[in-house]
């Protein structure tokens, strides 16, 4: 079967550096996705992966092992408004969205 | 309108009862999306329309009804609605196809008694 797998939730201080790990298991694949989701809201885009390495956007870096079926997220310098579910999605052999549960991220100052 | 935006923002409903929830893009997008998001689960695809005039099966597409008359508009039916069927219901697009970005609307929150 199909599977994405993270942690259910993290807690981290504001102003450091949290790493967010995703592992993978799909019928081929074809990119892998992370979305930052607040609470009672609709989930946004933050990133795309399709080849191997570190991708930086500005405080978020995302990477992606192909090998290795994994991807993390970096959130550094980490904000108040960084509180929220972050969901990594890997794009299946039929591109289909394969949905982790989310992990929540909870920042405490 | 800017984005995407779906209707009702919240209802509850009688078991039984038909339901229509609509969606509405003008992004011009060719793509767009029903998922649903219960609490502990992952998003699960619906149904799916990768351009006007065409629809297809998602993962939990049984009890639900989708069809794409035009670019826009993607609603969603309920024929006869059962309590598991409570969720919170997100549609979404993407310009061409599922490599693209997803843009997801607000959502519509659904009870069925």
């Amino acid at each position: 079967g199909q599977n994405i797998d993270q942690p259910t939730e993290m807690t981290a201080t504001e102003g450091a550096i949290v790493q967010i790990n995703c592992t993978y298991q799909t019928s081929g694949f074809n990119g892998l996705f992370w979305y930052q989701q607040h609470a009672g809201e609709a989930p946004t885009f933050l990133s795309y992966n399709v080849l191997d390495g570190l991708e930086e956007k500005g405080r978020f870096s995302s990477f992606l092992s192909r090998s290795k079926g994994y991807s993390y997220l970096l959130l550094k310098e980490l904000q108040m408004k960084d509180s929220a579910s972050y969901l990594c999605a890997a794009l299946d052999s039929n591109y289909q969205l394969i949905w982790g549960a989310g992990t929540k991220l909870i920042i405490k100052p | 309108i800017a984005g995407i935006t779906q209707a009702p923002t919240s209802q509850i409903l009688a078991a039984g009862r038909r339901m229509t929830l609509r969606c509405t893009q003008d992004m011009r997008h060719n793509a767009m999306y029903w998922y649903r998001q219960d609490l502990g689960l992952g998003l699960r695809l619906i149904h799916y329309s990768n351009t006007a005039g065409t629809t297809g099966k998602g993962e939990v597409p049984d009890g639900y009804s989708v069809s794409r008359a035009n670019t826009d508009d993607f609603p969603l039916t309920l024929a006869s609605a059962v309590p598991s069927q409570t969720s919170v219901y997100f549609c979404a697009s993407s310009a061409e196809s599922s490599t693209d970005t997803q843009y997801f609307g607000p959502g519509t929150r659904l009870t069925v008694l």
